[in-house]
């Protein structure tokens, strides 16, 4: 199994509040990535990391940023969490953008009261 | 913009019996990866089996193989010999093969697989 943890695995946090999920890896790879799983629509890229310090948006990036500043952790953040953004969040890995399969994280799940 | 579609919400299939899950996805690429993903109540994320759409073959991994028919956009997923284990979530995906979008995965929104005893 492809080493990735996710931290905290279950949060329950109020409206309003800050929160951040960490993503960390030890298999070194460039590429990651976070999606939300939401019931009715798969899962939804929120925001990529293609190496330290380089990120960009995905579909559904608002309300979330997100940095890197080592290899190994990606962290997501919800500046003001909102009900809307209770979801299930994972963390995926890989090594190239095109070949390569992603490897996913266990996931954190995060309810916003 | 690629698109993934499931149309099967729900299937269900007897232990050891064989079942296909559809997949139809829309693209003008030529180059791009296909994948299953299965996740379990466990919530992890697995993967299934991928194909290359520059290969004919078809993939196969175990009890798991694919219909990959690259004109009419179509993946479909076949299990053989069923197993109780094979119960879960199981989650098309595509990705496109000239790193667009820095190579995130496109995905279906899933078709719930239930083996019955």
């Amino acid at each position: 199994d492809a080493g990735i943890t996710q931290s905290p695995r279950h949060k329950v946090t109020e409206t309003g509040t800050p929160v951040t999920l960490r993503c960390h890896q030890t298999e070194n790879h460039r590429y990651m990535y976070w999606y939300r799983q939401d019931p009715g629509h798969g899962l939804r890229l929120i925001h990529y990391s293609y190496g330290v310090k380089d990120t960009d948006k995905g579909e559904v990036s608002d309300g979330y940023s997100v940095s890197r500043s080592k290899t190994e952790d990606f962290l997501l953040t919800l500046e003001s969490a909102t009900s809307s953004q209770t979801s299930v969040y994972f963390c995926a890995i890989s090594e190239s953008a095109e070949y390569n399969e992603q490897f996913f994280g266990p996931g954190t799940r995060l309810t916003v009261l | 913009a690629q698109t993934v579609t499931q149309s099967q919400p729900e299937m269900s299939v007897q232990e050891a019996e064989t079942v296909t899950l559809s997949c139809t996805y829309d693209t003008s690429e030529s180059d791009y990866y296909l994948f299953w993903y299965k996740q379990p109540p466990s919530r992890q994320m697995i993967l299934v089996i991928r194909q290359e759409a520059y290969k004919q073959q078809n993939a196969t991994e175990n009890r798991f193989s694919v219909n990959f028919q690259k004109a009419a956009k179509s993946f479909s997923l076949k299990i053989s010999d069923s197993q109780l284990g094979d119960a879960a979530m199981y989650f098309c995906a595509y990705r496109s093969g000239y790193g667009g979008s820095q190579g995130n995965l496109i995905f279906g929104k899933g078709t719930k697989l239930s083996v019955k005893p």
